[in-house]
C-alpha cells in the first residue's frame, strides 16, 4: 500500500517562528489531507489539498502531486499551535485515508 | 450545532467482554469511518461505510464489528476477539467520495 512520511518528528520553536512540515507520498493520490490534533486528542481539518495551494490564516498549504509531496507552512507561530500534525493521503477514491506518523510541534512562549 | 458525536469519552473494558462505541453525526453526510490511533502513532482505518446498510473492511478489521442501519450512525464493537483493545478510537464522516473528512472528538478505550 501506499506510504506516507512526514518530517521532522519532532519541532521545537519560539513563538512568533515560522516553519515548514513536509508530506512524502509514494504513490499518485486523490485526496491529501492535513489535520492538526491537539493535546486533547482532538483532530481539526485543517486543508483538503490534493494539489495546488490554499491558505487560511497563518497556516498555507502547497501539494506537488507530481513530485509527491506537501508542505504545510505556519508563520508567526502561537503556543496554541503546539501539537501534532498529521498528513493523510487516499490514492483507492474511496476516502481510505492513510495517515503519516505525525510532526510533534512544541511552541514555547 | 452540526457535528459529529461519539460516546462515551472513557470506556473501560473487561477481558472477554464486548463494547460498543457510539458515534452520530448531523451533517447528512453519507461516508463514515472508524480509525484507531495508538500512542504516538498516525490513525489506522478499522472499517468505513459509503451509504446505509453497506461497509467496508479496512486494514485492521479483525477484532471489530459495525452496522450502519441508519444514515447518521455507525456505531463500532469491539469484541473479545480483539486482543490488545487499548487504544484512542475516532469517528469521521464526509459528504461523499472526494470531500473532506472531519472527525469527532474520540472515545478512549481501557481494558480493566
Amino acid at each position: 500500500g501506499i506510504q506516507v512520511e512526514q518530517s521532522p518528528p519532532d519541532l521545537i520553536l519560539q513563538e512568533g517562528a515560522n516553519s515548514t512540515l513536509r508530506c512524502n507520498f509514494s504513490d499518485s493520490v486523490n485526496n491529501l489531507q492535513w489535520f492538526h490534533q491537539n493535546p486533547w486528542g482532538q483532530l481539526i481539518n485543517l486543508f483538503y489539498i490534493p494539489s495546488g495551494t490554499k491558505q487560511n490564516g497563518r497556516l498555507s498549504a502547497t501539494t506537488v502531486a507530481t513530485e509527491r509531496y506537501s508542505l504545510l507552512y505556519i508563520s508567526s507561530s502561537q503556543t496554541t499551535d503546539s501539537g501534532v500534525y498529521f498528513c493523510a493521503v487516499d490514492n483507492t477514491g474511496f476516502q481510505k485515508l492513510v495517515f503519516g506518523t505525525g510532526t510533534r510541534l512544541l511552541v514555547s512562549p | 450545532d452540526g457535528g459529529i458525536t461519539q460516546s462515551p469519552k472513557y470506556l473501560f473494558r473487561k477481558e472477554g467482554q464486548n463494547v460498543t462505541l457510539s458515534c452520530e453525526q448531523n451533517l447528512n453526510h453519507d461516508a463514515m469511518y472508524w480509525y484507531r490511533q495508538d500512542p504516538g502513532q498516525g490513525l489506522r482505518l478499522i472499517y468505513y461505510s459509503q451509504i446505509v446498510n453497506d461497509f467496508q473492511k479496512g486494514d485492521i478489521a479483525e477484532g471489530y464489528s459495525v452496522s450502519r442501519e441508519k444514515k447518521e450512525s455507525f456505531p463500532l464493537t469491539v469484541t473479545s476477539a480483539q486482543k490488545n483493545p487499548t487504544a484512542f478510537y475516532l469517528c469521521a464522516s464526509s459528504l461523499d467520495r472526494g470531500q473532506p473528512q472531519h472527525f469527532g472528538d474520540g472515545t478512549r478505550l481501557s481494558i480493566l
